[in-house]
């Protein structure tokens, strides 16, 4: 197993379209977790999930962002109907149950939007 | 709620001087971890060093410690010896036991001059 991986790595879509990301994290995770990370800042809580269980979803989150992961193995992250705001770099990152006590987060290298 | 905070935007540190980033946290949980992370201009995040709020002892990792005082609410971080490589960002974050989510600061931008 590589690590994470991250689907598309760059994006560059209009205003209005959809976008759907994809995250294939380490096999053997059972946490995987979305980030937004704008220029500049830290990388910013989304939503997680626990096997198939989205388990939180941030308030940042409004209602064009979705998340699943149906099998509890790889994850999509769509935004609809996107805007201007939306460009950042959206990062996944998978861990163990036990790992999330120790921080040890394993990171995909992200999918960079850019919504013109 | 939990949070981070990194005054330090950037820092220029001469090569193979040791070098101390700073970290504050707020938090009203007692059981709570707070981690380093590294993001060198490839973009990718990577794990440096944890410490749990019970332990008694400082995380060492390295050239990588954390200084971890308590009362002071800091988790700084110090690399020694610093070398060209550790130029990046760096992020402290924290989580809670309460909550599985880590939280992290807006980050430092280190760079390490030849």
């Amino acid at each position: 197993d590589t690590g994470v991986s991250q689907d598309p790595r760059h994006k560059i879509t209009k205003r209005g379209q959809n976008v759907t990301f994809r995250c294939d994290p380490i096999s053997e995770h059972n946490r995987l977790y979305w980030y937004r990370q704008t220029l500049g800042q830290g990388p910013e809580f989304l939503t997680y999930f626990q096997n198939e269980a989205q388990l939180e979803k941030s308030r940042l989150l409004s209602d064009r962002f979705s998340a699943e992961r149906p099998k509890g193995s790889f994850s999509t992250l769509e935004i609809q109907r996107t805007e201007q705001g939306d460009s950042a770099m959206y990062l996944c990152a998978s861990s163990e149950e036990s790992g999330t006590n120790t921080g040890e987060l394993f990171f995909g290298e992200g999918s960079r939007l850019t919504v013109l | 709620a939990q949070k981070i905070t990194q005054t330090q935007p950037g820092m220029f540190v001469q090569e193979k001087e040791a070098v101390t980033l700073d970290c504050t946290y707020d938090t009203s949980d007692q059981s709570y971890g707070l981690f380093w992370y590294k993001q060198p201009s490839s973009g990718e995040m990577i794990f440096l060093i944890y410490q749990g709020s019970y332990d008694e002892q400082n995380a060492t990792e390295g050239r990588y410690s954390l200084n971890f005082q308590k009362a002071r609410k800091s988790a700084n971080l110090v690399i020694s010896a610093s070398q060209l490589g550790d130029s990046a960002m760096y992020f402290c974050a924290t989580l809670t036991n309460r909550d599985d989510k880590i939280i992290f600061g807006k980050g430092t931008r280190l760079h390490i001059l030849p």
